[in-house]
């Protein structure tokens, strides 16, 4: 089975804090994504990555920036975060073939106060 | 991608086939009719795809129409653990390609 881990299910940071949060998979998946999630606006594409050190701007990038360094790992960084980037945030690979599904992880609620 | 229309909610009662409908009138002949579900504190997990064939699978079956302007997802037999937010996506497939997601059906399977 494929596995889409990530590093904090909870996560509690104050404004202005630098942000890491971290996301592997363990079946060599080209693509990866980072999603935020929050009521009434569904899912949202903040960036993704179709190999090591390549990124895409998703739908609402601003705001946070991402890092590909190793092919299992996609890191997405809010560089000074703010109250309306708490958010459940949601990172999942894919390979890169056709048809093939994306696997998510479980996510990180983030709260910012 | 060609927008997806499904209604808010469903109800079902378990054991019973629940069948899930999603309009896509501007579907274009290369795209590709996905389903996801998410439970409630999981993220969304992959049911199944087509793109004019009817689909079964050990988890759904997919029936498209003819004309491809609708499909209809369907759980046989429907049990508790099928309580869900089921989203229907169409996309053009290609090994670069994103999804984005709608509302959603949220489907209450009860006993």
């Amino acid at each position: 089975d494929v596995k889409v881990t990530q590093s904090s299910r909870y996560l509690v940071k104050r404004t202005g804090e630098k942000v890491f949060l971290e996301c592997v998979q363990d079946m060599d998946h080209e693509n990866m994504f980072w999603y935020r999630q929050d009521p009434g606006l569904g899912l949202r594409l903040i960036y993704f990555s179709y190999d090591v050190k390549m990124k895409e701007k998703g739908d609402i990038p601003e705001g946070y920036s991402v890092s590909r360094e190793k092919k299992e790992r996609f890191s997405l960084i809010l560089e000074s975060a703010s109250t309306n980037q708490t958010s459940m945030y949601l990172c999942a690979s894919s390979l890169r073939t056709l048809y093939s599904p994306l696997h998510f992880g479980n996510g990180t609620r983030l709260t910012v106060t | 991608d060609a927008k997806t229309t499904q209604p808010t909610s469903m109800d079902c009662a378990e054991g019973r086939a629940a069948n899930l409908p999603c309009n896509h009138s501007t579907i274009s002949g290369n795209e590709y009719v996905y389903w996801y579900r998410q439970i409630h504190s999981q993220g969304p997990q992959y049911i199944i795809h087509g793109l004019k064939n009817n689909e079964t699978n050990e988890m759904a079956s997919l029936i498209i129409t003819e004309d491809r302007k609708s499909s209809t997802l369907i759980l046989p037999h429907a049990t508790l653990r099928d309580t869900a937010v089921y989203y229907c996506i169409v996309r053009v497939d290609s090994g670069y390609s994103t999804l984005t997601f709608g509302k959603g059906t949220m489907l209450l399977v009860s006993p």
